[in-house]
């Protein structure tokens, strides 16, 4: 069964910035689109960013373009998000999913980034 | 404010049927056939239930279903199920500068 392990999350202070990780096994990580979604508590899901197999091609919601970069490293099965310049609207559980077809399919079990001062 | 419009609450009582909207435009739901809904329990996360409109994932009973009609699309879950009480929100790709996935606000289904 396809494992998708979030790392990263934690308390962070207005405008500054943190690196998300997320751990890929038990599926062939490189064939397949990743994609970052974001809940925050109590609210509905917003899809982040996403990438392709090989990293070539990057997408990202307006709110976040400019200060959020997703990459990957097929050698290592892990997916990052860096995020820069947070704002107290960035709180939220950050889920790492695949992306199989115009579906997000499989899905981790999220990261808390809090931003706060 | 999302960019789908979904009800907020549904409810129904064990063995009955009940269906979710998912309300969007001709960028988004009505202009393509990968509309995706997702069933999310307390605390979890979420779960891929229906895919392209109407396919089910392998493992998902056919009790879950869904359909199309112009902007809309809608899931039905039939015989319900007290383990179906859960959030449930719809996703589309859209074709909108700045956003390529939209969600719904998500519907909270109550099994009475």
């Amino acid at each position: 069964e396809v494992q998708l392990v979030e790392s990263g999350g934690g308390l962070v202070q207005p405008g500054g910035s943190l690196r998300l990780s997320c751990a890929a096994s038990r599926f062939t990580f490189s064939s397949y689109w990743m994609t970052w979604v974001r809940q925050a508590p109590g609210k509905g899901l917003e899809w982040v960013a996403n990438i392709n197999e090989n990293g070539s091609e990057e997408y990202y919601v307006g709110s976040v373009k400019g200060r959020f970069t997703i990459s990957r490293d097929n050698t290592k099965n892990s997916l990052f998000l860096q995020m820069n310049s947070l704002t107290a609207e960035d709180t939220a559980f950050y889920y790492c999913a695949t992306h199989s077809g115009f579906r997000i399919h499989y899905w981790g079990q999220g990261t808390l980034v809090t931003v706060s001062s | 404010q999302s960019a789908l419009t979904q009800p907020p609450s549904a409810s129904g009582s064990p063995g009955q049927s009940v269906t979710i909207s998912c309300t969007g435009s001709s960028s988004d739901v009505g202009g393509y056939n990968y509309v995706s809904w997702y069933q999310q329990h307390p605390g979890k996360a979420p779960k891929l239930i229906i895919y392209d409109v109407t396919r089910r994932p392998s493992g998902v009973p056919d009790r879950f279903s869904g359909s199309k009609s112009g902007n809309t699309a809608s899931l039905t879950v039939s015989g319900l199920q007290a383990e179906d009480e859960a959030d449930y929100y719809c996703n589309s790709y859209a074709d909108v500068s700045d956003v390529h996935w939209v969600f719904g606000g998500g519907t909270k289904l109550t099994v009475l």
